[in-house]
């Protein structure tokens, strides 16, 4: 079983529509849970970051962070065409080594 | 703003050639890594470097070898190229002392090996 779970769809949705994004993880010791957006032939760049539990709005974005279940959230709302990406959810573990644990990524594609 | 430049976006090589892929940070940190993404497996760790000279191996290591003789410069070798190394190729840099551990990507570098 991988460490970190994430459905890597193709999900395909209309413009304005919600997307929910999800990734689980096993390991109870994961400390920052990020969200990665990736455009096609580019490298990822950091979206959102979220330390405990809870929910954390940056503008349409919002990522939520479940510990007791082990299950991470990215929500976009009024979904655009320009969202359309694999969006990855990645996770640290406390250490110096700086290693992330990535999800396989999800691509979405918003029509408009 | 936070740079990791790779120096090429588009490689084609030959079965057997020795293959060098650079990254370039600019912004002191101490960590980098190389990955590997491919269809349908996500981003899987090649080696990563936390101080110049010092290496580590990830997940994947065979067939790949790295070189850091400076700070910024991390270097990814490829001894002789095989076709199951056509991958897209990434490189990142984080600052160790953060412990979020967010990792800065480079553009990629898209290798064919034929």
């Amino acid at each position: 079983q991988k460490e970190v779970e994430q459905d890597p769809g193709p999900l395909s949705v209309p413009e304005g529509a919600i997307v929910s994004l999800n990734c689980t993880y096993s390991n109870s010791a994961f400390q920052y849970f990020m969200w990665y957006r990736q455009y096609s032939r580019k490298g990822p760049e950091l979206l959102m970051y979220t330390y405990s539990s809870g929910n954390k709005e940056d503008g349409r974005f919002t990522a939520q962070v479940d510990k007791s279940s082990k299950y991470i959230s990215l929500f976009i709302r009024d979904s655009q065409p320009s969202d359309s990406a694999t969006y990855l959810c990645a996770m640290s573990l406390p250490s110096n080594t700086g290693k992330l644990i990535f999800g396989q990524g999800t691509t979405l594609q918003v029509k408009p | 703003d936070v740079k990791v430049t790779q120096s090429s976006r588009y490689l084609v090589k030959r079965t057997g050639e020795k293959v060098f892929l650079e990254c370039v940070q600019d912004m002191d940190h101490e960590n980098m890594f190389w990955y590997r993404q491919d269809p349908g497996l996500g981003l899987r760790l090649i080696y990563f470097s936390y101080d110049v000279k010092m290496k580590e191996k990830g997940d994947i290591p065979e067939g790949y070898s790295v070189s850091r003789e400076k700070k910024e410069r991390f270097s990814l070798i490829l001894e002789s190229a095989s076709t199951n190394q056509t991958s897209m190729y990434l490189c990142a840099s984080s600052f160790p002392r953060e412990a979020k551990n967010i990792q800065y990507f480079g553009a990629g570098t898209r290798l064919s090996v034929l």
